[in-house]
């Protein structure tokens, strides 16, 4: 079955390292994007990519990066930077690009907590 | 980018009863989807509208869009505790690259 698959679903950070979080998927979508959501709240987009080798910043992308060298893969990297990591991230992806026709459809997201 | 507030952010209901979410934009939407995320969960596409005045339905929830597509809302019939989650409704950033969620209506139900 098509999915996406987020890796590791929990991730402790010593403060100062940078972590980077696996986002694969198999539905040969072109669009694919990371969200943070912490607790009690809403989603908040870090990047997104619509195409391979290209990607734009969202509303929270300091201490962030992100690359898309394969179509079904958008690993993001939270670095020490990001002075607030502990929450939960959220990879999506959606069919097309430029379009607003369909829905996104999530991985199980990844918890990280800085210890 | 567009902005869409979402009301109420928490509703408790017996079990049996009704539930409604709204979301209200300032401005005119091309479309809006709506989310579920249960408890632990990562949110689940349930439906996209696009036309004014758009009603669907889907067993027990019946969506609507507003006749000026500047609101929308999730009626949920007769709550059962499978219901329990949060939903979220979500908009077009405006360059269709994106979408913006709402913040979300944490539904509890009490048996």
């Amino acid at each position: 079955d098509g999915g996406i698959t987020q890796s590791p679903k929990y991730l402790f950070r010593k403060e100062g390292q940078n972590v980077t979080l696996s986002c694969e998927q198999n539905l040969n979508h072109d669009a694919m994007y990371w969200y943070r959501q912490d607790p009690g709240q809403g989603l908040r987009l870090i990047y997104y990519s619509q195409i391979v080798n290209d990607f734009q910043k969202g509303d929270i992308a300091e201490g962030y990066s992100v690359s898309r060298e394969k179509k079904e893969s958008f690993p993001l990297t939270v670095t020490s930077a990001q002075k607030n990591p502990t929450a939960f991230y959220l990879c999506a992806s959606r069919k097309g690009h430029l379009t607003s026709n369909y829905g996104y459809t999530f991985g199980s997201g990844t918890r990280l907590t800085v210890v | 980018g567009q902005q869409v507030m979402q009301i109420p952010q928490y509703q408790h209901v017996q079990e049996g009863e009704d539930f409604t979410t709204y979301c209200n934009s300032s401005t005119t939407l091309s479309n809006i989807q709506w989310y579920k995320q249960r408890p632990g969960g990562h949110p689940v596409f349930l439906i996209q509208l696009v036309k004014s005045g758009e009603v669907k339905k889907q067993k027990r929830l019946t969506f609507q869009f507003g006749e000026a597509k500047k609101n929308s809302s999730l009626h949920i019939t007769a709550t059962q505790t499978t219901d329990v989650g949060t939903y979220f409704c979500a908009v077009d950033s405006g360059s269709a690259r994106q979408l913006t969620f709402g913040s979300g209506t944490q539904l509890t139900v009490l048996p």
